[in-house]
């Protein structure tokens, strides 16, 4: 398998459950990424790992809690969520961080919060 | 700050017809902009990336991009529409985060819709 890979696809949870978003690079990046992306916002950048180490965490509140425990996957734990948390949550990797490399996105999960 | 800024929101044109999708950024002249396409329930494709080495970028799909300066704009143009190019895009310029590292800063996206 190539690129980035997300699972699942579409994930619709109560405000009380935990879930776990899957993101795995097969490019041998040393970055990875989880961006937000919201109907009629900017991509809003919530975290960034270089080499398995969070550089960048863009005041996301603690109910996102991300884990990358190697350079080529990465987690983004989900607990008592907030129906404005609804959002297409997509996972970028690139070659490394801050140096203007291009990001290769992967298809990103649909997350429903009822 | 950086601030991008892509003019229209929606775009129509019809398939054969010029595509101009436009940018602008604030006036600090930024290392790097990128143009970027999203399709129907996908994730974002890098289209082009200007480095400074060309001020006229060509991409994958036909779409190039002219980097000027004097107007501090990034626009995205393609000679004939596809009916495929319907797509949202995005233009992102390079700037600075608190923490003095480098990240992208987005515009909200354009809507591409290409009439048969």
């Amino acid at each position: 398998e190539t690129g980035v890979t997300q699972t699942p696809r579409h994930l619709v949870m109560g405000m009380t459950n935990k879930k776990s978003l899957k993101c795995e690079q097969h490019l041998g990046h040393n970055a990875m990424y989880w961006y937000k992306q919201s109907a009629k916002k900017p991509l809003e950048l919530m975290f960034v790992y270089s080499l398995e180490e969070r550089v960048e965490n863009n005041s996301v509140p603690s109910r996102f809690s991300p884990e990358c425990p190697n350079s080529s996957h990465l987690f983004l734990h989900l607990h008592t969520l907030q129906p404005e948390d609804s959002a297409l949550y997509l996972c970028a990797s690139s070659q490394e961080a801050g140096t203007g490399s291009p990001l290769h996105f992967g298809n990103g999960t649909r997350l429903t919060v009822t | 700050a950086q601030s991008v800024t892509q003019l229209g929101s929606h775009v129509s044109v019809s398939e054969g017809a010029l595509v101009l999708l436009r940018c602008n950024y604030s006036s600090s002249v930024p290392p790097y902009l990128f143009w970027y396409v999203q399709y129907p329930n996908q994730g974002l494709q890098l289209l082009l990336k200007y480095t400074s080495a060309a001020t006229l970028v060509k991409g994958i799909n036909g779409f190039e991009a002219e980097f000027k300066k004097s107007e501090t704009s990034f626009h995205l143009t393609k000679p004939s529409a596809h009916m495929s190019d319907a797509a949202e895009y995005f233009c992102a310029v390079s700037g600075w985060s608190a923490g003095n590292n480098r990240k992208l800063i987005w515009g909200l996206g354009t809507s591409l819709a290409v009439n048969p």
